[in-house]
């Protein structure tokens, strides 16, 4: 079966770094995603890391080591809006197929 | 453009009775996904369809549950015979290639 594990809760103060790190266990692994949702909101695409390395998005990179089975996402220079659930999320199976953790909470304080 | 639209955005429903939520996908993505989130946890796979390939029935909970998806566009979920425990927010999702997935504001859907 698959599974993937990372934090349950992550709290940062206004203007600072964060990771988020998530393991995972699968069988035909193709990436890894994460995405962020707000209270009440839908899912919304972050980033996704199929190779080995680190992905810049703005303020948010991803990383990924495959042979590590690991990955984290990295937020710079926080801001309140921030404050939401995130999710890594591995695709399976011919890509398509995809595995969601069970998320983090982050909250930012100012 | 138009995003992922799902009906109804919100369903109560009587122990025992059937119900069906609906899916309109962004044109021109192949995938389309149902997942379930019940209140603060993770998303639960249910169903993935691609293109023409048969779908990934593989997280379906139980066979009271069904998906169709015609025409390779719009797709419906039926749960028949809901239990209490099927009480959840019933997210859909588009997809141009699998990973980047584009989520519609969901069902919440309540077993009385």
């Amino acid at each position: 079966g698959q599974s993937l594990e990372q934090p349950s809760e992550v709290t940062a103060v206004e203007g600072a770094i964060v990771q988020i790190n998530c393991t995972y266990q699968t069988s035909g692994f193709y990436g890894l995603s994460w995405y962020q949702q707000h209270d009440g909101g839908a899912p919304t695409f972050l980033s996704y890391n199929a190779l080995d390395g680190l992905e810049e998005t703005g303020r948010f990179s991803s990383f990924l080591s495959r042979s590590d089975s690991y990955g984290y996402l990295l937020l710079q220079e926080l801001q309140m809006k921030d404050s939401a659930s995130y999710f890594c999320a591995v695709s399976v199976t011919g890509g398509f197929k995809t595995i969601f953790g069970a998320g983090t909470r982050l909250f930012v304080k100012a | 453009g138009a995003g992922v639209s799902q009906s109804p955005s919100n369903k109560v429903t009587e122990k025992g009775k059937d119900v069906e939520l609906r899916c309109d996908p962004i044109s021109g993505h192949t995938a389309l996904y149902w997942y379930r989130q019940s209140l603060g946890q993770g998303l639960e796979f249910l169903i993935y369809f691609q293109g023409n390939s048969a779908p990934d029935k593989s997280g379906l909970p139980s066979d009271r549950f069904s998906a169709e998806r015609t025409g390779g566009s719009v797709s419906t979920l039926t749960i028949q015979r809901t239990q209490q425990e099927d009480s959840a927010v019933y997210l859909c999702a588009s997809s141009p290639e699998g990973y980047e997935q584009y989520f519609g504001p969901g069902t919440r859907l309540t077993v009385t």
